[in-house]
């Protein structure tokens, strides 16, 4: 069984601060690993995912998010947050199990980003 | 089209109604997923289809649940005798293919209160 877990429901920075947005997994198996950002009244967009390679991996939007097998961690992060950075982020894990896998997402709980002027 | 649409957006429903929930996948995607959405929760799965497979409904809460996909195409997810606790989004998603490295792109949702 895989999970989730997203440190913090609500974080809130400055415009211009650094964004820093906790992702833990559970997983059994090499993970494959996903943040989607929710915009109100939207449905999820890809920000950036990881299968395989290169454990530091850049998105849309310049966030970027790293792999880190010995912490279980894939933590998403921004250099410099911006008014239109404010949505609910979600976490999601996935694994490649041959023929029998799909890709069928297990998502944390979310974490709501507020960007104050 | 270049999206996943969901209709209806937004849907009223009294207890003990059935309802109806359309997908229309992007043009081609082979794999289809229904996610449920409570309010402030993440979104959970309900079933997958590949093509009109329905190969995996390991999430779908209770038999009032039903989701079909005829033709490999649009899909409906039916929720009969509707209780207040189905209220929520459920959302659409599709990807190219079964590989699980490959993008999934969600529609907008279709929300659903019961009263």
């Amino acid at each position: 069984a895989q999970s989730v877990t997203q440190l913090g429901s609500h974080v809130s920075v400055s415009e211009g601060a650094l964004v820093l947005l906790r992702c833990n997994y559970s997983s059994s198996v090499p993970p494959y690993l996903f943040w989607y950002v929710q915009y109100p009244n939207q449905g999820l967009q890809l920000l950036l995912k990881y299968t395989t390679g290169a454990t530091l991996v850049k998105g849309i939007n310049g966030f970027e998010a790293e792999f880190k097998k010995s912490e279980t961690s894939f933590h998403l992060t921004k250099p410099s947050a911006h008014m239109s950075d404010a949505a609910e982020y979600f976490c999601a894990v996935t694994h490649n199990a041959g023929g029998t896998s799909y890709g069928k997402l297990t998502f944390g709980q979310g974490t709501i980003l507020t960007v104050h002027p | 089209g270049a999206g996943v649409s969901q209709s209806p957006r937004y849907k009223v429903a009294k207890r003990g109604q059935d309802v109806a929930l359309r997908c229309d996948p992007i043009s081609g995607h082979v794999s289809l997923f229904w996610y449920q959405q409570a309010l402030g929760q993440g979104p959970e799965f309900l079933t997958y289809f590949q093509n009109e497979a329905q190969l995996d409904k390991s999430g779908l809460p209770s038999d009032r649940f039903f989701a079909e996909r005829p033709e490999g195409s649009v899909s409906t997810l039916k929720i009969q005798r509707t209780q207040q606790e189905d209220s929520a989004v459920y959302l659409c998603a599709s990807s190219i293919g079964p590989y699980s490295g490959n993008t999934i792109y969600f529609g907008e949702g279709s929300w659903l209160t019961v009263v």
